[in-house]
């Protein structure tokens, strides 16, 4: 399988316990992408990077939160500290060139107890 | 402040009959728009696309059309099949580097048999 692939599906934690999920993009794709999606609402966009610069990211990015792409490959994205408010779907897409479309992961479900 | 809009939560058609899903915009600088296709446990997948010089694309059963001037923009599926159930994001990209898709908050589509 040479899609997005996002590591783990399902986490549950405790309030104030950190946490943090993986995703692996399309081979070669130089652009990485993290969103957000809560019940009833469309993905909002959290960061990206370009190869392993991190370029934007989003007002919904706190301070707890970290994103990392090391080596341009594979990133990290942490959450410090959850909070029940941070319970959603994160969903990791990746993309060849800024004019192509964007490939979605199947996401990471996290649940803030 | 909601820059794409989906205004209508759910949809119900009768299979073979035409299903039509829209979508509003605000943001002037979106130059570029998408339609992706959610089914439960899983990330979008793009469906269709148009760019801004546009007003009409085609693919299939699928149609998407463009109104500028109104900032509107229609996804068609003809006929309407019951594997098409699922929830329709529309997303926007603005012009310039930054690529981010903004998203709406979807319509679930129910095809019925």
């Amino acid at each position: 399988d040479t899609g997005v692939s996002q590591n783990p599906r399902h986490k549950i934690t405790k309030r104030g316990q950190n946490v943090t999920f993986r995703c692996d993009p399309i081979s070669e794709h130089n652009r990485l992408y993290w969103y957000r999606q809560t019940l009833g609402q469309g993905p909002e966009f959290l960061t990206y990077f370009q190869n392993e610069a991190q370029l934007e990211k989003s007002r919904l990015l706190s301070d707890r939160f970290s994103a990392e792409r090391p080596k341009g490959s594979f990133s990290t994205l942490e959450i410090q500290r959850t909070e029940q408010g941070d319970s959603a779907m994160y969903l990791c897409a990746s993309q060849d060139r800024p004019t192509d479309t964007q490939y979605f992961g199947p996401g990471t479900r996290l649940t803030v107890l | 402040d909601q820059q794409v809009k989906q205004n209508s939560p759910s949809l119900s058609v009768q299979e073979g009959r035409i299903s039509i899903l829209n979508c509003d915009y605000t943001n002037s600088m979106f130059d570029y728009f998408l339609w992706y296709k959610k089914y439960p446990a899983e990330g979008p997948t793009f469906l269709i696309s148009i760019s801004s010089i546009k007003d009409k694309n085609e693919d299939g059963r699928f149609t998407v059309f463009l109104n500028k001037s109104a900032k509107h923009l229609s996804l068609h599926i003809v006929p309407s099949q019951p594997g098409d159930s699922a929830v329709y994001f529309c997303a926007a990209l603005p012009s310039g580097s930054a690529r981010q898709l903004t998203f709406g908050s979807g319509t679930q589509l129910t095809v019925l048999p």
